[in-house]
């Protein structure tokens, strides 16, 4: 069956570092990945969206890139800041784009 | 423009008891989605449409219903309640054209079964 995998543990980083999250995926082939962030006690909010056939996506101070050989997504926040604290979600499109099925999210906490 | 709404917000079951969860949007989205959240887990289907009067089976259906008469509704039942079935629920809709659009959540419905 198909499997994503994110960080499980939470990322800690000071403030103005650049923030490097992972997202694994198995046994499945999507055609795009999307990343979400999620704040304690409210619905994920999207973020960014990459096709199979980008490398890099970017987004003020957020780049996503996407390997398909490798089957992963790295999401890079720079200039990292304290209002970036929270958990992201990775998620892939399934069976041609009816289903969205989502990683367990990574929690990050920068701190000042 | 309100997105996409849940009711109710917070409810309290007891074993057996059944209930139904409400999503409306007005976007005049195709697809709805309901997800489960609990912790360590992340996002799971529970089941899904991707029109008017469809519905499919996601990653856990067990123990679950739903129903979408109208275009906008997307209601998600639970027949009969299992504390299994304390979670956080989220409602989702996207256009019809997924590969290039985001979805939009609801705000959640948090469910306690005792």
């Amino acid at each position: 069956s198909q499997k994503i995998e994110q960080n499980s543990e939470a990322l800690n980083i000071q403030e103005g570092k650049t923030a490097t999250l992972t997202c694994n995926y198995t046994n499945y082939s999507p055609a795009y990945l999307q990343w979400y962030r999620q704040d304690p006690g409210r619905g994920p909010v999207f973020l960014l969206l990459i096709r199979e056939n980008e490398k890099e996506k970017r987004k003020e101070r957020l780049k996503v890139t996407f390997d398909t050989t490798l089957k992963q997504s790295l999401f890079h926040i720079t200039a990292s800041q304290p209002a970036d604290s929270a958990t992201y979600l990775c998620a892939l499109d399934m069976e041609y784009g009816n289903k969205l099925v989502f990683g367990a999210g990574t929690i990050l906490r920068v701190k000042s | 423009n309100a997105g996409v709404t849940q009711t109710p917000k917070f409810r309290v079951l007891k074993t057996g008891q059944s209930m139904t969860l409400l999503c409306a949007q007005d976007m005049n989205h195709e697809y709805m989605y309901w997800y489960r959240q609990d912790p360590g887990m992340g996002l799971r289907l529970i089941h899904y449409s991707v029109g008017e009067g469809t519905t499919a089976k996601g990653e856990v259906p067990d123990g679950y219903n739903v129903s979408r008469l109208k275009k906008q509704n997307f209601l998600l039942g639970l027949e009969s309640a299992a504390p299994s079935q304390t979670s956080v629920y989220f409602c989702a809709s996207t256009v019809k054209e997924l590969m290039n659009t985001e979805a939009f959540f609801g705000q959640g419905t948090r469910l306690t079964v005792v």
